[in-house]
């Protein structure tokens, strides 16, 4: 099984701000199949990112997602008030699918 | 625009077995491009996958979590275009948020979430 680990658990940033969340694999996952999702309390994960680069429809360029290895960064380039959420990374390349722990964005 | 709508009980006694249905429109169950997913959410565990049912080469597969997988099955219908979850002999620790996802290339839509409690 492949473990996501995400850091930091907790992120305080201000409005405007940048945000770098990282992900990273317990071993080799395919760049292909590595997703970030969104979500807010109360509703069901939103996808931002998949094939650990690529933005889902609809998702604005603020988001960007990259990969080095078993390394994979979500970066929120300028914080907008909607953007304070947890977020959670996903393998889905093979089963079982695994989530990481989530990183929450907090306004500091 | 695909969507799924989840339904069933919200609450489930000790010992019992938990029924949730996801009924789909914009795409088909027996699709050969996707695969059709139940996965929870509680504080404990966080977010869990727990299993997927696909249609291929005229054949219906299975994968199922080892946490689970001697309680678990998970069904398609066909006539109802729609996937049910059954999870048996529940505890408490079965309680969460339980959610039904397409998996494509990615997995982009999710239900709305159903949540089960299990107590007596």
């Amino acid at each position: 099984e492949i473990v996501l680990t995400q850091s930091p658990g907790t992120l305080s940033l201000s409005p405007g701000e940048r945000a770098t969340l990282s992900c990273r694999a317990s071993q080799s996952v395919s760049s292909s199949h590595l997703a970030w999702y969104q979500q807010k309390p109360g509703q069901a994960p939103r996808l931002l990112i998949y094939g650990a680069s690529s933005r889902a429809t609809g998702i604005p360029d603020r988001f960007s997602g990259s990969a080095s290895g078993t390394d994979f960064t979500l970066t929120i380039s300028r914080l907008e008030p909607e953007d304070f959420a947890v977020y959670y990374c996903q393998h889905y390349g093979s089963t079982p699918l695994t989530f990481g722990g989530g990183t929450k964005v907090e306004i500091k | 625009q695909v969507q799924l709508q989840q339904s069933g009980p919200g609450l489930v006694r000790p010992s019992q077995t938990l029924s949730l249905t996801c009924a789909i429109s914009g795409d088909s169950v027996s699709t050969n491009s996707a695969a059709w997913n139940w996965i929870r959410q509680s504080p404990s565990r966080g977010l869990e996958w727990l299993g997927r049912t696909y249609y291929y080469a005229s054949k219906w597969y299975y994968d199922y979590a080892l946490s689970v997988k001697s309680r678990i099955t998970i069904n398609p219908d066909t006539s109802k275009n729609q996937f049910s979850l059954q999870l048996s002999s529940v505890t408490p620790e079965d309680t969460a948020v339980y959610y039904c996802a397409r998996l494509g290339n990615y997995m982009d839509v999710w239900g709305k979430g159903t949540t089960v409690t299990v107590s007596s």
